[in-house]
């Protein structure tokens, strides 16, 4: 089977940076995704993570580590707009993308 | 840019009536699935599909099952609704460039 375990919850700061993280019991292991998601809107790709280390996209980076089965997804210069879902899906040994519950961002100014 | 189009966007269902979501896409892409995402739940695989006429069960099939006639169309039948299956209901795509194409959503409502 397959466990995807994320915060609830998080609040932060404008300007700040927050980390959520996301740790995986899978069978097989090929990939890791993070999506963002707004209230009543479809979850929009932000990072795709297959090997180890750190993969930066302008103020979002993400992190893998494989050998630990855990993820980070790191937003720097928190802006307003940032408060969304963050969902972490891995695809496992059968290549179907399973999701974590996905962890509620709260930016205040 | 992929586009996936699931053409009900809102819909108000009796129990027990049939009940029918589209999905639409326009890349050609093997992989679709379907989605619901209910509150502390997150988003809960019902069915996928590989190709044509292909279809496997997800982690919550009971109550659901699925067409896919043609490689763009997939198509997710409520055959006899009940209120237990008001939800948000997202297809998705899945390229060989590992990114998962979402569509907007269908909120059905069962009453």
């Amino acid at each position: 089977g397959q466990n995807i375990d994320q915060p609830t919850e998080m609040t932060a700061t404008e300007g700040a940076i927050v980390q959520i993280n996301c740790t995986y019991q899978t069978s097989g292991f090929n990939g890791l995704f993070w999506y963002q998601q707004h209230a009543g809107e479809a979850p929009t790709f932000l990072s795709y993570n297959v090997l180890d280390g750190l993969e930066e996209k302008g103020r979002f980076s993400s992190f893998l580590s494989r050998s630990k089965g855990y993820s980070y997804l790191l937003l720097k210069e928190l802006q307003m707009k940032d408060s969304a879902s963050y969902l972490c899906a891995v695809k496992g040994g059968s290549y179907i993308p399973t999701f974590g519950r996905g962890t509620s961002l709260i930016v205040h100014p | 840019d992929v586009k996936v189009t699931q053409s009900s966007r809102y819909l108000v269902k009796r129990t027990g009536e049939k009940v029918f979501l589209e999905c639409v896409q326009d890349m050609d892409h093997e992989n679709m699935f379907w989605y619901r995402q209910d509150p502390g739940l997150g988003l809960r695989l019902i069915y996928f599909s590989y190709d044509v006429k292909m279809k496997e069960k997800g982690d919550i099939p009971e109550g659901y099952s699925v067409s896919r006639e043609k490689k763009e169309r997939f198509s997710l039948i409520l055959e006899s609704a009940s209120t237990n299956q008001t939800s948000m209901y997202l297809c998705a795509t899945l390229t060989s460039g590992n990114t998962i194409y979402f569509g907007e959503g269908s909120w059905l409502t069962v009453v």
